[in-house]
């Protein structure tokens, strides 16, 4: 079974530039996560997509930060523009569905550096 | 509010002795806890889970970890310890009752290093 998929792996760009974030979650999983991880810290949740649609996105900075999940698979997350604070990793996972006990899976992640 | 508190930043313990990192959480509802660990550039791997039924739980490559109520603790557990599980270990709560998301809290890591 093939695993979480996230692009690039690694990015540096400069702030105020825009960067965008690939995610290809497992087959079958309905539910998908962006979380960023700062060095040091644990994972936060960014937004989390049943199918299509949005259940949370209370912790999402929606002044530069935006994600999509247009037919229910695979899902971009953007940032327009970047701040220095916003250098981190940012991890992709999946579940089979929301609620419950389910474990989540984590892609690699894509560390963003901003300068 | 749900939280987790991982209270050492690191664990040092010596290759074949028993190795413990600590977990206290607190939600409003019934915990559904988690335990993920990290290596280097790499995503975060499930190890193992505890929603209901027996208090010790079993999971990947030998970690148990035992749920204790009163405490709000889930410590994380293994009998003898391998260089090879030098990584960095995180804990996570999601309040069980609340079945509007699958929201995970995590800790801050624990950071533990197995020496020979």
């Amino acid at each position: 079974e093939a695993g979480v998929a996230q692009s690039p792996r690694y990015k540096i760009i400069e702030k105020r530039q825009s960067v965008a974030f690939w995610c290809n979650p497992i087959s079958g999983h309905a539910t998908l996560y962006w979380y960023q991880q700062i060095l040091g810290q644990g994972p936060k949740l960014l937004i989390q997509f049943q199918n299509n649609g949005v259940v949370d996105d209370s912790q999402l900075p929606k002044d530069r930060f935006s994600a999509e999940r247009l037919k229910g698979v695979d899902s971009t997350l953007k940032i327009q523009p970047a701040k220095l604070e916003d250098s981190a990793v940012y991890l992709c996972a999946s579940s089979l569905a929301t609620g419950g006990g389910y474990e989540q899976y984590f892609g690699p992640g894509t560390r963003l550096t901003v300068t | 509010a749900q939280s987790v508190a991982q209270p050492e930043d690191q664990v040092n313990v010596a290759e074949g002795n028993p190795l413990t990192v600590k977990c206290t959480y607190s939600v409003s509802g019934n915990p559904y806890l988690f335990w993920y660990v990290q290596y280097p550039n790499r995503g975060l791997q499930f190890l193992l889970k505890y929603i209901t039924g027996d208090n010790l739980v079993k999971g990947s490559y030998g970690f148990e970890a035992e749920f204790n109520k009163s405490q709000t603790s889930f410590h994380l557990k293994k009998p003898s310890a391998l260089v090879s599980d030098s990584a960095l270990y995180f804990c996570a709560v999601r309040d069980g009752s609340n079945n509007a998301g699958n929201m995970l809290t995590f800790g801050g890591g624990t950071r533990l290093m197995v020496k020979p």
